[in-house]
């Protein structure tokens, strides 16, 4: 199974900042890498498909780049709303598989 | 509005059965395949299982295989996990998830979960 690894996985950040998520995949997956975003006791939501894709409804501060094994999720204007967890996933192979897990908290 | 609707989940022993089900609306069903992801507490979440849109096509996580069947109902909009020699690595929260068109792994709609713990 291909293994995703995020970094940091936690972070703290002010409304306002610029914050970035990397992850990185053991092999390489082209650019097969979502990225999604989960509160708690919600369910995880699509944020970036196919390394930079925007989902539709996801706000244009959200933006992903990358190729291959690494990855990167920026937030440009962190909002009060980002607050959350972010998970990268890769869906170049079967199974598909996820990172650990980002968590960006209030400085 | 596309909904995902799961039920089922609850307290079970070890070695014991349970069945998930989801309800889906707001979008032809028939035209997607659906996935079930599970989440145990404090972890990522984790792919279990993927039936295609005709339901011809199935796959499972190596550690459910043999143990857990999905199936869905075209007719009913609905799509099933029946879980079998249920362990304590299954408990977590199960997610009925939506797979996106462009790409079968891409889970672009979530329902809200129904909790598993499988305990004695």
């Amino acid at each position: 199974d291909i293994q995703m690894t995020q970094s940091p996985s936690s972070l703290s950040a002010s409304v306002g900042d610029r914050v970035t998520i990397t992850c990185r995949a053991s092999q390489t997956i082209s650019r097969h890498l979502n990225w999604y975003q989960q509160k708690p006791g919600k369910a995880p939501q699509l944020l970036i498909f196919a390394a930079s894709g925007l989902q539709g409804g996801v706000p244009s501060r959200f933006s992903g780049i990358g190729f291959g094994t690494e990855f990167t999720l920026t937030i440009n204007s962190l909002q009060p709303d980002d607050f959350a967890t972010y998970y990268c996933q890769q869906t170049y192979s079967t199974p598909s598989t996820f990172g650990q897990g980002t968590k960006v908290e209030s400085k | 509005e596309v909904q995902l609707v799961e039920s089922g989940g609850g307290l079970v022993q070890p070695g014991g059965s349970l069945r998930l089900s989801c309800a889906a609306s707001g979008f032809n069903f028939n035209n997607y395949a659906m996935d079930w992801v599970r989440q145990a507490p404090g972890k990522a979440p984790e792919w279990v299982s993927y039936i295609s849109s005709s339901g011809d096509t199935i796959s499972y996580v190596d550690s459910v295989k043999g143990r857990f069947t999905i199936s869905r109902d075209n007719a009913k909009n609905s799509v099933s996990l029946q879980m079998n020699s249920l362990r304590a690595e299954d408990t977590a929260v199960y997610y009925c998830a939506r797979a996106g068109l462009a790409a079968a792994d891409t889970f672009d709609s979530w329902g809200q979960g129904t909790l598993v713990t499988v305990s004695s």
